[in-house]
């Protein structure tokens, strides 16, 4: 079964600062995608980054980029520079077959 | 461009009463998927409808079931509701599959059931 998993229920960062999330996941998939979304207090869910999984290069979108190991089954986001508004509920994904959620991890940027 | 767009915004039910919730596409969009969001169970995939039909389903009972129309609009109906079904019900339109093409996510329904 598919499983996604994140271990940071809630971290915070100093503004300017790096931070990064942590996600490991489970597939018997060979062929599958991942992706990070962003849901904003009380606003719409949006992507962040996508990584097809057949791609060795780690995917990379201004600020946000990925930390794609295959092997391992571990997908971390790493966020350069943090900006207030990166404020959110960050949802590591898995697809498959079907989307498989993560938890989430609580992101709060401090000024 | 007008985004996803959901109706209603809010609802309240009682138990074993039925609903239907709405989702409008973005123009162009032919795929839309529904999730059910609950701070327990978290988010879950419902299903995903691509040109009127049926393309992947999740693992809801069968009181859980959609469609889709001619113009994309999709409609979720949940019957006997039960006090469980309390979520934040999503909706996301993609112009093709949801793992090649962006999906974008809608406001979402919170469906309160008493």
């Amino acid at each position: 079964a598919q499983t996604v998993t994140q271990s940071q229920p809630e971290m915070s960062v100093q503004e300017a600062e790096t931070v990064t999330l942590s996600c490991t996941y489970d597939t018997s998939e060979n062929n599958y995608y991942l992706f990070w979304y962003k849901q904003p207090p009380s606003r719409q869910m949006i992507l962040v980054i996508r990584q097809e999984a057949y791609k060795q290069q780690n995917a990379t979108e201004n600020r946000f980029s990925v930390n794609f190991q295959k092997a391992a089954k571990s997908f971390s986001l790493k966020i350069s520079d943090s900006q207030l508004g990166d404020t959110a509920m960050y949802f590591c994904a898995l697809e498959d077959q079907n989307f498989v959620f993560g938890p989430g991890t609580r992101l709060s940027v401090l000024p | 461009k007008a985004g996803v767009t959901q109706t209603p915004r809010y609802l309240i039910k009682t138990r074993g009463q039925q609903v239907t919730l709405s989702c409008s596409p973005i123009s162009g969009h032919r795929s839309v998927s529904w999730y059910q969001q609950t701070p327990g169970q978290g988010l879950q995939f419902l299903f995903e409808y691509f040109s009127e039909t049926q393309r992947n389903k999740g693992n809801f009972p069968g009181r859980f079931s959609g469609r889709q129309f001619s113009n994309s609009r999709s409609e979720m109906n949940v019957s006997t509701l039960e006090l469980g079904d309390s979520a934040l019900y999503l909706c996301a339109s993609s112009r093709g599959q949801p793992s090649t093409d962006t999906q974008y996510f809608g406001p979402g329904t919170r469906l309160t059931v008493l």
